[in-house]
């Protein structure tokens, strides 16, 4: 069966320092591979996404997430954290067939002080 | 477009009472998923439609919980009857094949 984790449930980061968030993942074949963002009170939104190709994508608000086969891992990554990325990240897996649902990982709270 | 739209934001009543939760997917969209989310348990699946018909539920709970959807702009979740153990986050999602998941802003439920 198809499952995410996500080790670290919650981590502090300073402002203008860098962020990587972990993502392994247990899938049967090549998956599609999902980071999305909550912020309080709202629903998820999309980061980015891995389907094919080249295995760093970048996405939005300066992320970026590069997919490792070997390690199954798929982590999100910025250069510089700003205070509004403060939030809860997902990272989910899904499949190739159509309309197939998203497995999402438990989250991680992201904190960003001063 | 308005995204996906849910009704209500918060509810709350009391155990033993049914629990409408509705979803209006994006038009255009043809795939519709009832998730739940908990801090212990995280985002849960609980059932997703393809244009209009049920496919996997076997992430609904128990037979307490059904969810319907009559035509492609509308789908209901229901509780009947709630308990407390019920309480969490509820989002519907919806996309066009392939591509990505729109989610609605979700239902805060508290059974008390």
């Amino acid at each position: 069966a198809q499952s995410v984790t996500q080790p670290d449930i919650h981590i502090t980061v300073s402002e203008g320092a860098s962020l990587e968030l972990r993502c392994n993942y247990s899938y049967g074949a090549t998956p599609y591979l999902f980071w999305y963002v909550q912020s309080p009170g709202q629903g998820l939104q999309l980061l980015l996404k891995y389907f094919s190709g080249d295995t760093l994508v970048q996405g939005i608000k300066g992320f970026e997430a590069e997919f490792k086969r070997s390690q199954s891992s798929f982590n999100l990554r910025k250069p510089s954290v700003h205070w509004s990325d403060a939030a809860e990240y997902f990272c989910a897996v899904g499949g190739h067939s159509g309309n197939t649902p998203l497995v999402f990982g438990k989250g991680t709270r992201l904190s960003v002080i001063a | 477009d308005a995204g996906v739209i849910q009704s209500p934001r918060h509810e709350v009543t009391e155990m033993g009472q049914e629990v409408t939760l509705r979803c209006k997917p994006i038009s255009g969209h043809n795939s519709l998923f009832w998730y739940r989310q908990t801090m212990m348990r995280g985002l849960e699946l609980l059932i997703y439609f393809n244009n209009n018909v049920p496919i996997d539920d076997s992430g609904m709970p128990e037979d307490r919980f059904s969810a319907k959807m009559p035509n492609a702009s509308f789908s209901t979740l229901k509780i009947q009857p709630s308990e407390p153990r019920d309480s969490a986050v509820y989002f519907c999602a919806s996309n066009r094949q392939d591509e990505k998941l729109f989610f609605g802003s979700g239902t805060q439920l508290s059974v008390l």
